[in-house]
């Protein structure tokens, strides 16, 4: 499998539940980054992990935990959600420093708070 | 900061039309400059880019011109298709791992 997979494609999720997205690619890039994507609204950088180190943080409630494992590897964890999270969450990769040659996105998870 | 503006839309045109979406940009230095289409259901794909002034970025039978002078990078296609039914992104990339987005103009062609 090539390119970067994200899974699931669709969550539903109660504001007490606590659920993970998860992030993979296949690409040899080794920086990785979260974006929310909602309605009438510019994408919205969240985090972004170079190296697996997280180097940014764009004021991102704590409700919201990412991880990076590896350097193929994103998560983000959800927990006490509220139903404004409600989005498309996409995630995308780059090789380190060469973001200003484009990135790779994934098709993204729908994510619906009831 | 950086910053980018675009019709948000939705752009209406009949098949084999010619289309032109509008972007400009704020931005320190010499930034590159991008184009993604975000099919429905789906992500977003790197449609085209230019990475310096004067250069055109093409792919698809898109094309797009970095000109500084006026800041803008203004996505153009001679004869468009139903498929071509999207949102297009414009985007900036003005330094380490940085990139910002447009709104997004959501383009719908009807046959």
């Amino acid at each position: 499998e090539t390119g970067v997979t994200q899974t699931p494609r669709h969550l539903v999720m109660g504001m007490t539940n606590k659920k993970s997205l998860k992030c993979e690619q296949h690409l040899g890039h080794n920086a990785m980054y979260w974006y929310k994507q909602s309605a009438k609204k510019p994408l919205e950088l969240m985090f972004v992990y170079s190296l697996e180190e997280r180097v940014e943080n764009n004021s991102v409630p704590s409700r919201f935990s990412p991880e990076c494992p590896n350097s193929s590897h994103l998560f983000l964890h959800l927990h006490t959600l509220q139903p404004e999270d409600s989005a498309l969450y996409l995630c995308a990769s780059s090789q380190e420093g060469t973001a200003i040659y484009g990135y790779t996105f994934g098709s993204g998870t729908r994510l619906t708070v009831v | 900061g950086d910053s980018v503006t675009q019709m948000e839309g939705p752009v209406t045109l009949s098949e084999e039309a010619f289309l032109t979406i509008n972007c400009t940009y704020t931005a320190t230095g010499y930034p590159s400059l991008f184009w993604y289409v975000q099919y429905p259901g789906e992500g977003l794909q790197l449609l085209l880019k230019a990475t310096k002034a004067d250069d055109k970025g093409s792919n698809k039978g898109f094309e797009a011109t970095y000109r500084k002078e006026t800041t803008s990078f203004h996505l153009e296609k001679g004869s468009v298709q139903v498929s071509d039914s999207a949102v297009y992104f414009c985007a900036l990339s003005g330094g380490y791992q940085k990139v910002t987005f447009g709104i997004g103009t959501k383009l719908q062609v009807i046959p």
